[in-house]
């Protein structure tokens, strides 16, 4: 597709619940990140793929969220044992270059309600 | 951590005025982004500078790296100006922008 593309758009679980969240980065961008927004504040930083290597992962907040990006493509963030405090909008973004000093591009977020 | 503030954190404004949001960091940087949110999530990439200015339409976005400050502008506001202004300085590593809270901004008719 043309852009970055976010599945599913909004996800209702019940605490303890697993969930697994979809980005399809736009096609041949080796950069991948993902952010947590909660409510009324800005993004903050999660991990970052370059390809299918996670260089990145010092901004998960705890060992229950785990991200992949197997072929160096679709990434899949996956949240175990859901908390309320997970509730928030997570954003993917991709990017043609290697570092953060290159455009990002962003996906509409998938917004997670955790009951 | 770069620690970024933005002001002012609420502008509302008549339409046509002139609109200024302000960004400074702590950290040197190599880039800043200007962002725009929309209610619903989706996050636009408006600018990407690193030294100077840069002008699209209505917009423009200077920088001062030695001040560590940032400005967006908004020449003849418009309603569909309405949104959240974002900054994000970037060190140029591969760990992530550093985002700040956001000026929320709205365009009365």
């Amino acid at each position: 597709g043309a852009g970055v593309s976010q599945s599913p758009r909004y996800k209702v679980a019940k605490r303890g619940q697993d969930v697994a969240l979809r980005c399809d980065p736009i096609s041949g961008h080796v950069s991948l990140f993902w952010y947590q927004q909660a409510l009324g504040q800005g993004p903050e930083f999660l991990t970052y793929f370059q390809n299918e290597a996670q260089l990145d992962k010092s901004g998960l907040p705890s060992d229950r969220f785990f991200a992949e990006r197997p072929e160096g493509s679709v990434s899949t963030l996956k949240i175990q044992r859901t908390q309320q405090e997970d509730s928030a909008v997570y954003l993917c973004a991709s990017s043609g270059g290697r570092t953060t000093a290159a455009a990002q591009h962003f996906g509409d977020g998938t917004r997670l309600s955790i009951l | 951590k770069n620690e970024v503030e933005q002001s002012p954190q609420n502008l509302t404004a008549q339409e046509g005025e002139f609109i200024t949001i302000n960004c400074s960091y702590s950290v040197g940087i190599s880039a800043l982004h200007w962002l725009q949110q929309h209610p619903g999530g989706g996050i636009v990439s408006l600018f990407m500078l690193s030294s100077g200015k840069k002008k699209h339409g209505r917009l423009i976005a200077t920088i001062n790296i030695q001040e560590k400050h940032s400005s967006l502008h908004i020449t003849a506001s418009h309603p569909r100006d309405s949104a959240v202004y974002i900054c994000a300085p970037s060190g140029g590593g591969a760990d992530g922008l550093t985002f700040g809270k956001g000026t929320h901004l709205i365009i009365q008719p």
